[in-house]
């Protein structure tokens, strides 16, 4: 089985775009959950999806937002871009929920912005 | 929601030594706690889990602990190696999201 794709793996803004990143999970996995990671802050939790819908959400701004398709796709997109969002974001696929199954995670992109 | 806190932050064993890794979790409906290993440069990799009824398991040389009564458990990493240098992240999990330790980096020393 190929395992979750992001993608772009890397990505150069200014402050102020905006920006959409991809994961694409396991063939059958139904949930996406989106994390960004920071030297300073570890792995941080942005959301959940589960069959195209959100199930839950952290502590981020509503610049952050997400959608899942049919196909269990799920983007996410970071409006009005600070220097701040420069991070690794990465997405972890399970076939079942986060709190139940086991979370598999993709390569990562890399967002840097200037 | 769950706040997951983990020690040490950094970590420095000589090869062959053992090492242990410690979290504590907040809340008492989190039932599922996997361990990653992220190495540089690459995405966290699943290394154990272990479920709520489960007090622990192993996997050759790496286990895991759990104590619900008092909201922590362990990673153990017996007879280290170089290639065992990496961060190492707890989680727990309930029926929400999950949530991650600020890592550990463990550096081995031949």
């Amino acid at each position: 089985k190929a395992g979750v794709t992001q993608t772009p793996r890397y990505l150069i803004k200014t402050r102020g775009q905006q920006v959409t990143l991809s994961c694409s999970p396991i063939s059958g996995h139904r949930s996406v959950s989106w994390y960004q990671q920071t030297p300073g802050q570890g792995l941080q939790f942005l959301f959940e999806y589960f069959s195209e819908t959100q199930r839950n959400k952290g502590n981020f701004p509503g610049r952050f937002s997400g959608r899942q398709f049919s196909n269990s796709r799920s983007e996410m997109n970071v409006s009005t871009l600070e220097l701040g969002d420069s991070a690794l974001y990465l997405c972890a696929s399970s076939f079942g929920t986060s709190g139940t199954d086991t979370q598999y995670f993709g390569p990562g992109t890399r967002l840097t912005v200037l | 929601g769950e706040n997951v806190e983990q020690h040490p932050s950094t970590l420095s064993v000589q090869e062959g030594d053992s090492a242990v890794i410690k979290c504590t979790y907040s809340d008492s409906a989190s039932n599922y706690f996997p361990w990653y290993k992220q190495e540089l440069g690459k995405r966290p990799q699943l290394i154990i889990d272990i479920r709520s009824n489960v007090g622990e398991k192993k996997d050759q040389r790496i286990a895991v602990t759990l104590n619900k009564t008092a909201k922590h458990f362990s990673l153990h990493i017996t007879e280290t190696q170089p290639e065992d240098s990496a961060v190492y992240f707890c989680a727990a999990t309930g029926d929400n999201d999950m949530r991650f330790g600020a890592g550990t980096r463990l550096t081995v020393k031949p």
